[in-house]
């Protein structure tokens, strides 16, 4: 496979259930991003991870939490969600984040659709 | 803070004519400018991008113009055509980068 693989494409889970998102690419890109995107509202920036460390949290929600264990893999543990946190999450990933060159933009897998009840 | 805006939810073109999608940002210590083109059920797919030190990037049918001084830039699509429709978001970056809420494109045959 190649570009930046999430699974799964499509969760419905209840406010009570742990589950989590996975993001993989393949591009030997060092930096990777989890976006949340809500209807009409702009994709909304959660977490940067450079090199596997964590540079940046959007100010989000102790009950997502984000694990980068390489710079292939990048999860999003699920926790305790409201209906208000379904939404599209996106994952990217880039070639360098922190003082970012933005010419080549960055790569986005297709997302994972999430439902809370 | 929404620093990057795009006002127009939707636009709709003619087959052949030109399509203009706009773009605001707040932010002048933004260094590059990008758009992308999102297609239903894929994640955003990269189009074209702008260094701020520049004003105009063309690539085939697709050119952004920057206007700093009105931190402003636009994407024209010539011609457009029916594969074109889809959500196109504005994006700018400098440590990261800050999207806009898109604009649903749709070119009619």
């Amino acid at each position: 496979e190649t570009g930046v693989t999430q699974t799964p494409r499509h969760l419905v889970m209840g406010m009570t259930n742990k589950k989590s998102l996975k993001c993989e690419q393949h591009l030997g890109h060092n930096a990777m991003y989890w976006y949340k995107q809500s209807a009409k509202k702009p994709l909304e920036l959660m977490f940067v991870y450079n090199f596997k460390e964590q540079t940046e949290n959007n100010s989000v929600p102790s009950r997502f939490s984000p694990e980068c264990p390489n710079s292939s893999h990048l999860f999003l543990h699920l926790h305790t969600l409201q209906p208000e946190d379904s939404a599209l999450y996106l994952c990217a990933s880039s070639q360098e984040g922190g003082l970012f060159r933005g010419a080549d933009g960055y790569t986005f897998g297709s997302g994972t659709r999430l439902t809370v009840v | 803070d929404q620093q990057v805006k795009q006002n127009s939810p939707s636009l709709s073109v003619q087959e052949g004519r030109i399509s203009i999608l706009n773009c605001d940002y707040t932010n002048s210590m933004f260094d590059y400018f990008l758009w992308y083109k999102k297609y239903p059920a894929e994640g955003p797919t990269f189009l074209i991008s702008i260094s701020s030190i520049k004003d105009k990037n063309e690539d085939g049918r697709f050119t952004v113009f920057l206007n700093k001084s009105a931190k402003h830039l636009s994407l024209h699509i010539v011609p457009s055509q029916p594969g074109d429709s889809a959500v196109y978001f504005c994006a700018a970056s400098r440590n990261d980068m800050r999207f806009g809420a898109g604009t649903r494109l749709t070119v009619k045959p």
